[in-house]
């Protein structure tokens, strides 16, 4: 059964530091590892990550994937109170009747004080 | 349409009544999933459809939750006789397929079973 593991579960900081989520998987076909940011209801998505594309970067956010370590992080620099939210790691499976499928892990939740 | 829809946003039910929950995906996407989240709780995997077939149906609790989807569409999750402990917000999320696995969410409908 794949499996996602994050770390920490919830973290807080002050405006201005700079985080790093930590995401760890056990998939049997692995294919691809998703972050999303999840505010009220619906996780809206942030990256992709695969073999071939192990490193993303969209403004203060940036992904790494360590493919050999099964693992992923997520940076965000100079924190906002917006960047508060959930941020859920998941991953694609490329296997048989589990190909595309994605198993989430159970988040980490970041708060971020003024 | 422009994003997945989900209905309803909200809705309340007597324990033991049936429930039907409709997601429609963004137009062409062929991948469907439906996901549970409890309060404080990651995403849990239910079901996913590749066009109308369901390859991997093994995340769905018990025999009391089904799921369809037709024409390649609009999909339709059942839970029949419901029970307090199906409180739950229900997310649905499309991708163009499941070999691009960039997954968008629904606004989710949040059920809650008095």
């Amino acid at each position: 059964e794949d499996k996602v593991v994050q770390s920490p579960l919830s973290l807080v900081v002050h405006e201005g530091d700079t985080v790093t989520l930590n995401c760890s998987y056990e998939v049997t076909n692995f294919r691809s590892l998703l972050w999303y940011k999840q505010e009220k209801k619906a996780p809206t998505f942030l990256f992709m990550l695969t073999s071939s594309g192990i490193e993303k970067k969209s403004g203060r956010l940036s992904s790494i994937l360590d493919k050999k370590e099964l693992s992923s992080i997520l940076n965000i620099t100079a924190t906002q109170t917006g960047d508060s939210a959930i941020y859920l790691c998941a991953v694609a499976n490329a296997g048989g009747t589990s190909y595309g499928k994605l198993t989430f892990g159970q988040g980490t939740i970041l708060t971020v004080h003024p | 349409g422009a994003g997945v829809s989900q209905s309803p946003s909200n809705k309340v039910t007597e324990k033991g009544k049936d429930v039907e929950l409709r997601c429609d995906p963004i137009s062409g996407h062929t991948a469907l999933y439906w996901y549970r989240q409890s309060l404080g709780q990651g995403l849990e995997f239910l079901i996913y459809f590749q066009g109308n077939s369901a390859p991997d149906k093994s995340g769905l609790p018990s025999d009391r939750f089904s799921a369809e989807r037709t024409g390649g569409s609009v999909s339709t999750l059942t839970i029949q006789r419901t029970q307090q402990e199906d409180s739950a917000v229900y997310l649905c999320a499309s991708s163009r397929d499941t070999g691009r696995t960039e997954a968008f969410f629904g606004q989710g409908t949040r059920l809650t079973v008095v």
